[in-house]
């Protein structure tokens, strides 16, 4: 149980265009998603909290504009990274909260994206 | 917010060896305690966590200790083994229940 998808674990794109990438929670419901970034060797910064049916929360110095998320369902959260340049390359990590779930703090992961910009 | 540390930043052991490695937290509202393992190019696993109203836990090779006087949680590992190779990191959520996590420990077990 408890298993997150993402897709596509690894993508290619060109400077100027838009990546969207999809976190699913595939044997339960997330109220709350989240969505990291994690550069080599380094720890997850998180860059946005997403949740269902409303906008997303922003961490400080996360452009909004820029990375667009979507939380439409209760088991779907999407981020589309706009306009991409290659200092947006990175690993992408989102997680899942469980609604109603053992323990308000209780998330799981993903297994990632890796976005290269050209 | 919540300020997590964690130590050491590698650590290096020989097969069947222990392990252990330290995170504080500064907010004393945190209540939620896990432990993730990240294996290269995949996402961080969940392989232990540790709530607020009890000292210990135990599953098999891995065990979680906290501390909530001192605030500081620790992660065991018993009888390494090369496949434990990996980086672990300590998260806390603080009074926000949004998670901070510390900046990961490089695990490597030599055969």
């Amino acid at each position: 149980g408890a298993v997150v998808s993402q897709h596509p674990s690894r993508v290619i794109c060109k400077s100027g265009t838009s990546v969207k990438i999809e976190c699913r929670s595939l044997d339960f419901q997330a109220t709350t998603m989240f969505w990291y970034r994690q550069f080599p060797k380094q720890s997850l910064m998180l860059m946005a909290t997403s949740n269902e049916g409303s906008k997303a929360t922003y961490e400080q110095g996360v452009e909004k504009d820029k990375f667009l998320i979507n939380h439409a369902s209760l088991t779907l959260s999407t981020l589309t990274v706009t306009s991409a340049h290659p200092e947006d390359s990175s690993f992408y990590i989102c997680s899942a909260r469980p609604s109603g779930g053992a323990t308000i703090n209780e998330q799981f992961f993903g297994p990632g994206t890796r976005l290269t910009v050209l | 917010g919540e300020n997590v540390e964690q130590h050491p930043s590698t650590l290096s052991v020989q097969e069947g060896d222990s392990a252990v490695i330290k995170c504080t937290y500064s907010d004393s509202a945190s209540n939620y305690f896990p432990w993730y393992k990240q294996e290269l190019g995949k996402g961080p696993q969940l392989i232990i966590d540790i709530r607020s109203n009890v000292g210990e836990k135990k599953d098999q090779r891995i065990a979680v200790t906290l501390n909530k006087t001192a605030k500081h949680f620790s992660l065991h590992i018993t009888e390494t083994q090369p496949e434990d190779s990996a980086v672990y990191f300590c998260a806390a959520p603080g009074g926000s229940y949004i998670p901070t996590f510390g900046r990961g420990t490089s695990l490597i077990v030599h055969p």
